[in-house]
């Protein structure tokens, strides 16, 4: 079974701290894509991952793959108010470019002064 | 372009009646996918086009769930003999022919009571 799976699903960080989110899939994808998604709207793109060893950085948030493990990682760095929303993970089913995309369960981040 | 949008933003409907939403891409965005996301879930995709011809459907959409995209630019779902189980956000992306990066749209939430 096709699966992609996240970890924590839910995460309470403190503003200033540090966390990392994982995100293990069953695919062969050689890419991965962050979303994120605000309570009742639509996906963000955060980042496309393209390849093995692709890391990118966006502010407070830097994501990573390695596909030999088939894991990525979204790291936040001294976390604000403002990161909290949900976050997801997504592969290419077929492992190919075609687009049918297999989203994790999401991880539901909360941050609290 | 302001990106992808969809239409109704919110429908309410009863049990055994037939919707249709609709979702315009990005312009110069030749692939168009649909998703539906249920509460606490990460989106599920459903089909996707290449233009004007419908590439993928997914064994979620039953005989009574139609996609259409007739001139290769926005894109129409239906849901016939809507069912309590079709409540859902229903969401729309877009992308370029390589597919890497998708961008969605506001969605569609239905209610079927």
């Amino acid at each position: 079974e096709l699966k992609v799976e996240q970890n924590p699903l839910f995460l309470s960080m403190q503003e200033g701290k540090n966390y990392t989110i994982y995100c293990n899939y069953s695919t062969t994808s050689d890419r991965l894509y962050w979303y994120r998604q605000d309570p009742g709207k639509s996906l963000e793109s955060l980042f496309v991952l393209l390849s093995n060893g692709a890391v990118k950085q966006e502010g407070r948030l830097m994501a990573s793959l390695d596909t030999k493990a088939r894991l990525s990682t979204l790291h936040i760095t001294a976390a604000v108010h403002d990161l909290s929303a949900t976050y997801f993970c997504a592969v290419d089913r077929d492992g190919g470019s075609q687009g049918n995309l297999i989203f994790g369960k999401g991880t539901k981040l909360s941050v609290k002064p | 372009d302001t990106g992808v949008s969809q239409d109704p933003r919110h429908k309410i409907t009863k049990r055994g009646q037939n919707v249709t939403f609709r979702c315009d891409p990005i312009s110069e965005h030749n692939r168009l996918y649909w998703y539906r996301q249920t509460l606490g879930q990460g989106p599920e995709f459903l089909t996707y086009f290449q233009n004007e011809a419908q590439l993928e459907k997914s064994r979620l959409l039953s005989d009574r769930f139609s996609a259409e995209r007739p001139k290769g630019s926005f894109s129409t779902l239906e849901i016939q003999r809507t069912e309590q189980g079709d409540s859902a956000m229903y969401l729309c992306a877009s992308s370029t022919a390589g597919g890497n990066e998708q961008f969605f749209g506001p969605g569609t939430r239905l209610t079927v009571l």
